[in-house]
């Protein structure tokens, strides 16, 4: 089966830790991102890819990392200058940019990592 | 970015439609309009994308009058299993050189009783 795929569900750290978070597509999608989501907001975009070896920030770049060194793979790095990391986050890919006029694609979402930071 | 305005929340009933209305006064002319589906603790879902007009899929239908100020997503005969957060986007998905990606809003709320 085709999808996006987010590990671990639930993840656990101590303040001051870094920590990775994983996302992989097999949909051969060129664009990938990721999104933090906080309880009973939306979607705020923190990184997104349109292909390999790039990378642009979002709306809420800063105490994140990522790298794109392979088409499947997108991962997060929530460092420890991230004032409040306590989250819900989404990874989520695209076919990617086009040139023609009437091209637009749809994102399709992983099932999230709930990260809490104590 | 055209900035979008919908309600932050709705209540229903099974069986009902519903129309959930977005505004979105400054739309571009290369913009296109996207809604989504969450349900708690899972990642959207596509729902439906259109232009102008009206479009419809298996699920929904989209209407955007002529000036595309506005646009409503209407879910025929909901069932309690619609119950979910709808975001309406608007902007160009495509990523050129320059271009942003789509910004998620709060969403609307929908809330379907039995």
């Amino acid at each position: 089966d085709g999808g996006i795929t987010q590990s671990p569900k639930y993840l656990f750290r101590k303040e001051g830790q870094n920590v990775t978070l994983s996302c992989e597509q097999n949909l051969n999608h060129d664009a990938m991102y990721w999104y933090r989501q906080d309880p009973g907001q939306g979607l705020r975009l923190i990184y997104y890819s349109q292909i390999v070896n790039d990378f642009q920030k979002g709306d809420i770049a800063e105490g994140y990392s990522v790298s794109r060194e392979k088409k499947e793979s997108f991962p997060l790095t929530v460092t420890s200058a991230q004032k409040n990391p306590t989250a819900f986050y989404l990874c989520a890919s695209s076919i990617g940019f086009g040139y023609k006029w009437d091209s637009h694609y749809e994102q399709y979402f992983g099932p999230g990592t709930r990260l809490t930071v104590t | 970015l055209a900035k979008t305005t919908q309600p932050i929340s709705m209540d229903s009933y099974e069986g009902q439609e519903v129309n959930i209305t977005c505004s979105h006064n400054n739309i571009a002319t290369n913009d296109y309009i996207t809604w989504y589906q969450q349900f708690p603790s899972q990642g959207p879902r596509f729902i439906i994308q259109g232009y102008k007009t009206k479009v419809t899929n298996e699920v929904a239908s989209l209407f955007i009058p002529a000036d595309r100020k506005s646009s409503t997503l209407s879910l025929p005969r909901v069932s309690l299993s619609d119950t979910a957060v709808y975001y309406c986007l608007v902007g160009d998905p495509r990523l050129d050189t320059g271009r942003r990606a789509l910004t998620f809003g709060s969403g609307t709320r929908l809330q379907v009783q039995p």
